[in-house]
């Protein structure tokens, strides 16, 4: 059973920069295959998501953050990290890291339990 | 790009059943055969219940159920049971995923 958990800061200050790390286990994320992600939700809110990498490197991100967000991937430690620059309050969300399936347009099967990041100073 | 458009709220009595509508345009919803469909209960991380506008996954009762027309996508919940009670909210893709408002699900 694959399992997702986020982990960071709970609280940023205004303009610096969130740092998330999804740890996965019960899986390999080198083994390809799948798409992980990250996605927020604001307080009583819809879903966002923000973008995803392939265990090779490659990311596609939501163009609305595109400017200012970095997701990474360290196979050696079965994680991926999410960094989102320049933050303000409108930042302020549970971030879910999950895993996304499918060839042509994935979608997410396994879901981290999420965080809150609060941006204020 | 701009949220799907879900009804706010819907509400059923046990067994019956209940349908969320989710429209779009034809710039996502009408231009992918692509829907999937989230199941949020309070606290909890969403759950896929759809994917590709009617595939179950593993696990998710057959009371679940996913079509498109044109524009508009819609999930229907069967025999409605009592932890059906949640939010659900669903997802297109227009070169970039975009969700739909969510609706709230009561069983009455």
């Amino acid at each position: 059973q694959v399992q997702l958990q986020e982990s960071g800061p709970g609280l940023v200050k205004p303009s610096q920069t969130l740092s998330l790390t999804c740890t996965v286990s019960g899986g390999s994320i080198s083994s390809g295959g799948y798409y992980w992600s990250w996605i927020r939700q604001h307080p009583g809110k819809g879903l966002e998501w923000i973008g995803y990498i392939y265990y090779s490197g490659s990311t596609y991100y939501n163009p609305s953050l595109k400017s200012r967000v970095t997701i990474s991937v360290d196979t050696s430690k079965n994680q991926f990290s999410l960094k989102l620059s320049s933050v303000t309050a409108a930042d302020t969300a549970v971030y879910y890291c999950a895993r996304g399936f499918g060839v042509v347009i994935p979608s997410f099967d396994y879901w981290g339990q999420g965080t809150l990041v609060t941006v204020s100073s | 790009q701009s949220a799907l458009t879900q009804p706010r709220s819907v509400s059923g009595s046990p067994g019956q059943s209940v349908t969320i509508s989710c429209t779009g345009t034809s710039s996502d919803v009408g231009g992918y055969h692509y829907v999937s469909w989230y199941q949020q209960h309070p606290g909890k991380a969403p759950k896929l219940m759809i994917y590709d506008v009617s595939k179950r996954p593993s696990g998710v009762p057959d009371r679940f159920s996913g079509s498109k027309s044109g524009n508009t996508a819609s999930l229907t919940i069967s025999g409605l049971q009592a932890e059906d009670e949640a939010d659900y909210y669903c997802c297109s893709f227009a070169g970039s995923y975009v969700f739909g408002t969510g609706t709230k699900v009561t069983v009455l």
